[in-house]
């Protein structure tokens, strides 16, 4: 365990559906982030929050909104989404973005799949 | 942009033996970090090992070894002694120094026989 939570662990939802995902780290740290891992694909980062405010969006499709009420907990809220953002998302944290003087400790992730 | 890339996208071992994998990366930054990251099936990706590009010796955890080469932008890792528990994913991911993104290669999976 790496302190990093994700639920849920698996989602199966139609392209009308709305979900969320859900991040918690229980390691006092103030910088979170989102990445997608899809097959054959690099991983992808999707946004990153520090002090939970936004500091980078990768160019990320309006179907999915990040959410950061506080250090401690990270949201990704889908919707109308298409059958290729089937993926694993991961989250991860980290002390803060300060390059890579921090590690970054990653979730199990959760694996969507889009009907 | 950074670039980072793993040219071998599986590798098998035997156990005890050593594997070496490769990464190379394409920046104009000059300040950085490099990282070797370790994705075991189903379970939660963790960091390996972490090396600093201003420093020039070469970075080692227990049994894991960079080779780090910061003129031809090459960044291998060896895994000596291999251990059943070292199958998994591996991957290769940049940082500049002030920023906050990781960048990673596409993977290698590593597949430890006994």
């Amino acid at each position: 365990e790496t302190g990093v939570t994700q639920t849920p662990r698996h989602l199966v939802m139609g392209m009308t559906n709305k979900k969320s995902l859900k991040c918690e780290q229980h390691l006092g740290h103030n910088a979170m982030y989102w990445y997608k891992q899809s097959a054959k694909k690099p991983l992808e980062l999707m946004f990153v929050y520090n002090f939970k405010e936004q500091t980078e969006n990768n160019s990320v499709p309006s179907r999915f909104s990040p959410e950061c009420p506080n250090s401690s907990h990270l949201f990704l809220h889908l919707h109308t989404l298409q059958p290729e953002d089937s993926a694993l998302y991961l989250c991860a944290s980290s002390q803060t973005t300060s390059g890579g003087l921090y590690e970054q400790y990653f979730g199990p992730g959760t694996r969507l799949t889009v009907t | 942009a950074q670039t980072v890339t793993q040219s071998q996208p599986e590798m098998s071992v035997q156990e005890a033996e050593t594997v070496t994998l490769s990464c190379t990366y394409d920046t104009s930054e000059n300040n950085y970090y490099l990282f070797w990251y370790k994705q075991p099936p189903s379970r939660q990706m963790i960091l390996v090992i972490r090396q600093e590009a201003y420093k020039q010796q070469n970075a080692t955890e227990n049994r894991f070894s960079v080779n780090f080469q910061k003129a031809a932008k090459s960044f291998s890792l060896k895994i000596s002694d291999s251990q059943l528990g070292d199958t998994a994913m591996y991957f290769c991911a940049f940082i500049k120094a002030a920023g906050n993104k990781l960048t990673f290669g596409g993977g290698t999976r590593v597949l430890v026989k006994p």
